[in-house]
């Protein structure tokens, strides 16, 4: 059985910093291109940033580039996202999702989300 | 940036009903579209990709259709189950992008 499970989350400051990570599980995690996708309070989704297996392909939205770092370690089957410089717009659920095996795939499954304050 | 419109916002629809959404993009992606399904609480399921096919254990009255820039999601008989908000997402690119959802609510 696929599992993610996200962690990290909590309040922040603005202009701090925070990590939050995915725990993979039930799949060759090393196989497949991962992503982070977040949604803010009452919003839709918005797609963050996503890395290919071998770390051969990163990308991010043009909301968070520059600021965020999204990364992975195919030995602990986990995906990271550092989040530096922090907004208020930056708030809301975290998910870590898994995309395919090729490049442009949808997102086959899904964590539950780790929830992220920016607020003073 | 590819932006995907959704329609409508909100459809009332009673149980038993067909209900149609639409998501259009705003250039083309050819049939790298897919739909998601979110109830309240709980993380996005995906439902269709590559425009028309139905992801592993979704029921066959979920159908998608569409390519380039026009595409629907059709629920042929509704189930109590199925009242939710729906995203389309294009995967055409590697900055993908998901439609503002449609809120499918009980009629």
């Amino acid at each position: 059985e696929v599992q993610l499970v996200e962690s990290g989350g909590g309040l922040v400051q603005p202009g701090r910093s925070l990590r939050v990570s995915c725990a993979a599980s039930g799949f060759t995690f090393d196989d497949y291109a991962m992503h982070w996708v977040r949604q803010g309070p009452g919003k839709g989704l918005e797609w963050v940033s996503g890395i290919s297996w071998n770390n051969g392909h990163i990308a991010y939205a043009d909301s968070v580039k520059g600021r965020f770092t999204i990364s992975r370690d195919n030995a602990k089957n986990s995906l990271y996202l550092q989040m530096n410089s922090l907004r208020g717009e930056d708030t809301g659920l975290y998910y870590c999702a898994k995309g395919g095996t090729g490049l442009l795939r949808p997102f086959d499954y899904w964590g539950q989300g780790t929830p992220v304050t920016v607020s003073s | 940036e590819i932006v995907m419109t959704q329609s409508p916002v909100t459809l009332s629809v009673s149980p038993g009903e067909r209900a149609t959404l639409s998501c259009r993009a705003s250039q083309s992606v050819r049939s790298n579209l897919a739909w998601y399904q979110q109830k309240p609480g709980q993380a996005p399921r995906l439902l269709i990709y590559d425009a028309s096919t139905r992801a592993t254990g979704i029921p066959a009255r979920f159908s998608g259709s569409g390519s380039g820039t026009e595409f629907t999601l059709t629920i042929s008989s509704l189930q109590s189950e199925d009242f939710a908000v729906y995203y389309c997402q294009q995967y055409n690119n590697w900055l993908y992008t998901f439609g503002q959802g449609t809120k499918l609510e009980i009629k």
